[in-house]
C-alpha cells in the first residue's frame, strides 16, 4: 500500500516570497493533516480536514498560511508571504478516521532566506 | 503551543545497553503514543497505549501509561545500530471532535557499533 506523497522535497524561497505544498493521503484515508516541525521541536499540528472539511485550524497563522482539501483527497498548504521563522520541515500525515493512527509523510523542508 | 517535555534531550550509548526516556506534561491525556523520526522521514508508530497503569511491549520496547495520566515511559532494551533516531512521545484527548496530537521536544538516540 502506498504511503502519503508530498512534494518538493525541498525548497528555497527568499522572505515575502510565496511558496505552496502538495500532499496526497493513503486512499481511503478521510482525515488529513498538516503539521509543522521547526528543528530540534516535535511536529505541531496546523490544519485537520475530515474529508474537505476543516476540523480544527486553531493555531493556522491564517494571516499568511492557507489549506485547502477541495475534493477529500489531495491537500495543498500555500505560505504567502513566507517569513524567516516558517522555516521548517511540514509534515502531512492522513488517517481512516479522525480517531485513528496517522500516518506520516516523508515531510517537505522550507528554507526561508 | 503546547509541547511536552521530554528526558533525556539527547543519548549516546553502546549497542547492547538498555534505554529510558520519559514524557511529561501539565495535563492529563487520555492517550499516549510513541514514535520513531529518521532523518528526512515522518515520525512511525511505534506504541500506543489506552489506559492509565497500561504496560505494552512491542519487540524490544516497552512502554508505560503513567496512572497520573500526566506522563509515559519508553524503554528499549539491547539496543542496536538501527534504533539511531529521534523518539517523539505524544499525548492526545478525546475531547472535542479533533484527533490533536500534543508531540514532546524529542529525545536523539546515539548508538556505538
Amino acid at each position: 500500500e502506498a504511503g502519503v506523497a508530498q512534494s518538493p522535497r525541498y525548497k528555497i524561497i527568499e522572505k515575502r516570497q510565496s511558496v505552496a505544498f502538495w500532499c496526497n493521503p493513503i486512499s481511503g484515508h478521510a482525515t488529513l493533516y498538516w503539521y509543522q516541525q521547526i528543528l530540534g521541536q516535535g511536529p505541531k499540528l496546523l490544519i485537520q480536514f475530515q474529508n474537505n472539511g476543516v476540523v480544527d485550524d486553531s493555531q493556522l497563522p491564517k494571516d499568511r498560511f492557507s489549506a485547502e482539501r477541495l475534493k477529500g483527497v489531495d491537500s495543498t498548504l500555500k505560505i504567502q508571504p513566507a517569513k524567516l521563522e516558517d522555516s521548517a520541515v511540514y509534515l502531512c500525515a492522513s488517517s481512516l478516521g479522525q480517531f485513528n493512527e496517522q500516518f506520516f509523510g516523508p515531510g517537505t523542508r522550507l528554507t526561508v532566506l | 503551543g503546547q509541547q511536552l517535555n521530554q528526558s533525556p534531550q539527547s543519548m549516546f550509548i553502546q549497542e547492547g545497553e538498555d534505554v529510558s526516556m520519559n514524557c511529561t506534561s501539565s495535563s492529563i491525556f487520555n492517550t499516549w503514543l510513541w514514535y520513531k523520526q529518521d532523518p528526512g522521514e515522518g515520525p512511525v508508530l511505534l506504541i500506543a497505549l489506552y489506559k492509565a497503569g497500561e504496560l505494552t511491549s512491542n519487540g524490544r520496547l516497552t512502554a508505560q501509561f503513567g496512572i497520573t495520566r500526566k506522563d509515559s515511559f519508553l524503554n528499549i532494551s539491547a539496543s542496536i545500530p538501527s534504533d539511531v533516531g529521534i523518539y517523539f512521545c505524544a499525548g492526545r484527548n478525546y475531547g472535542g471532535a479533533t484527533n490533536k496530537l500534543i508531540f514532546g521536544t524529542g529525545t536523539l538516540l546515539a548508538v556505538q557499533p
